[in-house]
């Protein structure tokens, strides 16, 4: 089955910084790539996704990239602030119908955002 | 603030009990999934249902079982619970059945097994 690998696992970095979270899968058939960020006492929450048919999105600080031939993909947040500090995690899905159309999630990053 | 609901916040019981923690999706999503959250397995899929229906089983344990109600809330059931069963459960809501959109997660309930 689809299983996603996420590097690092912590990362510190100061204000205004720039942060970059690695993914990677092993279904080459996967083909919707979000991102969840989840802050202490609470549930994941989306910021960003991307599509197997897309490169890049930009969504203000946030970026990911794909790159489907590697199967790997990435999130770029830039000038960090303190409220960025959160476990973020990636995951993959086939996007359609069955167990394997479901998400599966890297084991996350915790990102610590220092003044 | 998700829309989603989960009961209870935190359920402290003992080993070989049973118990049932309950989910509200978001007005209108007619699909729930549910996760369990443990510090070394991460967030891992058990179980979805969509308008009433089991749609997709994950990694659960014949132990547990799940159903959605015709008013679309579900309940996660957790039988015979072992000490390695202590874990965040999430609950999550979609619109639709594929996981092709985003998913809302509700706050979690905190189970503890002693």
């Amino acid at each position: 089955g689809e299983n996603v690998e996420q590097h690092p696992s912590t990362l510190s970095v100061q204000e205004g910084d720039s942060a970059v979270i690695k993914c990677t899968y092993s279904d080459s058939a996967s083909n919707y790539f979000p991102w969840y960020k989840q802050e202490l006492g609470k549930g994941p929450q989306l910021i960003i996704d991307i599509r197997s048919n897309v490169g890049e999105k930009k969504d203000q600080r946030i970026a990911v990239t794909l790159n489907k031939t590697a199967k790997h993909f990435s999130l770029h947040i830039t000038e960090t602030q303190p409220e960025d500090s959160a476990v973020y995690f990636c995951a993959a899905s086939r996007g359609y119908g069955g167990s394997q159309g479901n998400l599966i999630f890297g084991k996350g990053t915790k990102l610590s955002v220092k003044p | 603030d998700s829309g989603v609901t989960q009961t209870p916040k935190h359920l402290i019981t003992a080993t070989g009990q049973r118990v049932t923690l309950r989910c509200s999706p978001r007005s209108g999503d007619l699909s729930v999934y549910w996760y369990q959250q443990s510090l070394d397995q991460g967030l891992q899929f058990l179980i979805q249902y969509y308008n009433g229906e089991e749609r997709a089983k994950g990694n659960i344990l014949e132990r547990f079982s799940a159903q959605q109600f015709p008013d679309l809330h579900s309940e996660l059931n957790l039988s015979s619970l072992e000490l390695g069963d202590s874990a965040l459960y999430f609950c999550a809501s979609s619109p639709t059945g594929t996981s092709y959109n985003e998913q809302f997660f509700g706050p979690g309930t905190r189970l503890t097994v002693l």
